[in-house]
């Protein structure tokens, strides 16, 4: 089963841009994790929030977490081509990742 | 360090048969769990490994199986495949399989179910 949802699914913006990118889950959680996909370098991990975190900063990358709503936001300033790629969110629990249905973003020269 | 490896990269069946997929944890990673990716389910979790014992499943049928060796290699086994199996099968290592700590996570293995 999946943890939550991922909006928008799909994101096109303009190299440079800022492109924001929201995450929805459901249970009480110890910390929640974004990861990067794509077809050349594979799932990756970016930045991990622990539930008594509010924000936290990696590079170009801001997150962000609210635990009353059950949600978080991934910002990347700045945007590159290379930052094309589907972004997951991910809490962890006994042992296993459970993952939201991830955001594709595209990055346009 | 070399990272988590996978083998094989790319895999053909047809239904009815099995397969076993093999992933090498990075060096001194004693945690390894295995995810499938479709596009319609996107990632599931299937189960974890930590030190040769199975701490976790997933919600997948008793087709899928697993293990760990004492190296912390790991293999999972998929038997009677059905089409739907098609999928990214990824594994990822921990170092000691803890809740927060980065999950670290091979290329994956594409298998095509015929």
């Amino acid at each position: 089963s999946q943890q939550g949802e991922e909006d928008p699914q799909a994101l096109s913006i303009q190299e440079g841009e800022n492109a924001t990118m929201n995450c929805s889950y459901k249970t009480s959680i110890n910390n929640l994790q974004w990861y990067r996909q794509n077809s050349g370098r594979g799932l990756v991990h970016l930045i991990l929030i622990r539930s008594n975190e509010r924000e936290k900063h990696s590079g170009r990358l801001r997150v962000t977490l609210d635990t009353s709503k059950k949600s978080s936001s991934l910002l990347i300033t700045a945007s590159r081509a290379a930052d094309t790629a589907s972004y997951f969110c991910a809490t962890d629990s006994n042992y296993q990742l459970i993952w939201g249905a991830g955001t594709k973003l595209i990055i346009k020269p | 360090k070399a990272g988590v490896t996978q083998t094989p990269r790319y895999l053909i069946k047809t239904r009815g048969q099995q397969v076993t997929l093999s992933c090498s944890p990075i060096s001194g990673h004693r945690s390894v769990s295995w995810y499938q990716q479709t596009p319609g389910q996107g990632l599931q979790f299937l189960f974890e490994y930590f030190s040769e014992t199975q701490r976790n499943k997933g919600n997948f049928p008793g087709r899928f199986s697993g293990r760990q060796f004492s190296n912390s290699r790991s293999e999972m086994n998929v038997s009677t495949l059905e089409l739907g199996d098609s999928a990214l099968y990824l594994c990822a290592s921990q170092q000691r399989g803890v809740d927060q700590e980065t999950q670290y996570f091979g290329p994956g293995t594409r298998l095509l179910v015929l």
